[in-house]
């Protein structure tokens, strides 16, 4: 069974990077057949598709418009995890931050991490 | 980007009411649409894939059909615990999007 656990901190000053990772057990970040999401939840914008970033024979990223330039996701084989860093952040990126494992076979979100609420204040 | 809709944005119903819960996508997305359910302070949990393929453990009083652009979520006999919000979402094409969310709360 394929679990997610999400670390980092849940308040980030303005203008700072905000930065999360997510821990994967029973499954490989190197995976062929799986692609390793974030998604955030916010009252204003609802459920919104991040970025995600996957693994075949190279590793490749794609980002939401919404956030591209702003947003690096990276893999890390060593500890099987992937991470999020959002630069220059503001008070409208406040939200529930989640990874999510996705599976090409399967095309949906399973599992989902815990989330973790992020505040954007000084 | 594939917009997605649900209507209605939230509707009341008792204990064992039929209810159903609309999505609706800007393109034709064939069935490439999932169904969560989300209680507060929890992640969304699947229970619909492929438009109408019930998630393994999820109960049978769920059900989904539909395809192209227009898709439909139905609790037959709603129960106690169905209380939460449900969101469609398309796994159609890149950026993945979800819809707006349906709350489902007691009457």
């Amino acid at each position: 069974q394929v679990q997610l656990q999400q670390s980092g901190p849940g308040l980030v000053k303005p203008s700072q990077t905000l930065s999360l990772t997510c821990a994967i057990s029973g499954d490989s970040v190197s995976s062929n057949s799986a692609d390793w999401n974030w998604i955030r939840q916010s009252p204003s914008r609802g459920l919104e598709w991040l970025g995600r970033t996957y693994y075949r024979s190279k590793w490749y990223n794609d980002y939401a418009v919404s956030v591209k330039g702003r947003i690096i996701l990276n893999a890390d084989t060593s500890n099987n995890q992937f991470s999020l860093q959002l630069k220059s952040v503001t008070p409208e990126d406040a939200a529930v931050y989640y990874c999510a494992g996705y599976s090409t076979s399967a095309r949906w979100f399973d599992p989902w991490g815990q989330g973790t609420l992020v505040t954007v204040s000084s | 980007d594939i917009q997605m809709t649900q209507s209605p944005s939230s509707l009341s119903a008792s204990v064992g009411d039929r209810v159903t819960i609309t999505c609706r996508a800007s393109q034709s997305i064939s069935n490439s649409l999932n169904w969560y359910q989300q209680k507060p302070g929890k992640a969304p949990k699947l229970l619909i894939y492929g438009a109408s393929s019930l998630q393994s453990g999820v109960p049978s009083r769920f059900s989904g059909s539909g395809s192209g652009t227009d898709f439909t979520l139905t609790i037959s006999s709603l129960q106690r615990e169905d209380f939460a919000t449900y969101y469609c979402q398309q796994s159609y094409s890149i950026p993945f999007t979800f819809g707006p969310g349906t709350k489902v709360d007691i009457k």
